[in-house]
């Protein structure tokens, strides 16, 4: 059973620029969350999708969005990228019960912003 | 903020020890608690969970503690092995998965 994939890896990007980021979970998995991953914040929630909709958010500004789709695959866009958005972005994908702890996470995406 | 925190960044133990991860929660915490280990160049696993109807849960060589009285909780890694090297986060599964800091097991040969 393949696990959850992102892509791509490593993305390198000029600031004021937009990024979009990708994941595809594992099959049969209904529900995506995204993180960002930064040495001094640790581990903080973006936001969560299920059956296409947006279910749970955390505390990023707007310019950070998702979406996904009828297959479950997501993407997250960040837009006007700045300095502090260096980070590895690392998707989430579980059966998508709510309370539910167990989520498979993909590798990342390292995003650099210079 | 957030609902759960790590008390230490990083954890040195030496090899065939215990070692002892702590993690303290809010008020505002659900009933529902996990531990992860992330490996260097890794997403996060899961390794363990544990409900508020229970003070203990014991898996392979891994035992987690939830004290509901001081809100606090910790990870227990019996006879530490290098493979267990890693950053450790506790989290809280309510109606989302949020995590506190990590804190880094650094297991000494």
């Amino acid at each position: 059973k393949a696990g959850v994939t992102q892509t791509p890896r490593y993305l390198i990007k000029t600031r004021g620029q937009q990024v979009t980021l990708s994941c595809s979970p594992i099959s049969g998995h209904r529900s995506v969350s995204w993180y960002q991953q930064t040495p001094g914040q640790g581990l903080q929630f973006l936001f969560e999708y299920f059956s296409e909709t947006q279910r749970n958010k955390g505390n990023f500004p707007g310019r950070f969005s998702g979406r996904q789709f009828s297959n479950s695959r997501s993407e997250m866009n960040v837009s006007t990228l700045e300095l502090g958005d260096s980070a590895l972005y690392l998707c989430a994908s579980s059966l998508g019960g709510q309370g539910q702890a167990e989520a498979f996470f993909g590798q990342g995406t390292r995003l650099t912003v210079v | 903020g957030e609902s759960v925190g790590l008390h230490l960044p990083t954890l040195s133990v030496q090899e065939g020890d215990n070692s002892i991860i702590n993690c303290a929660y809010s008020n505002s915490a659900s009933d529902y608690f996990i531990w992860y280990k992330q490996e260097s160049g890794k997403g996060p696993q899961f390794i363990i969970d544990i409900r508020s109807n229970m003070d203990k849960r014991q898996g392979q060589r891994v035992t987690v503690l939830l004290n509901k009285t001081v809100k606090h909780l910790s990870l227990q890694i019996a006879a530490t092995q290098p493979g267990d090297s890693a950053v450790y986060f506790c989290g809280n599964a309510g109606n989302m998965l949020t995590f506190g800091g990590g804190t880094r097991l650094m297991v000494k040969p």
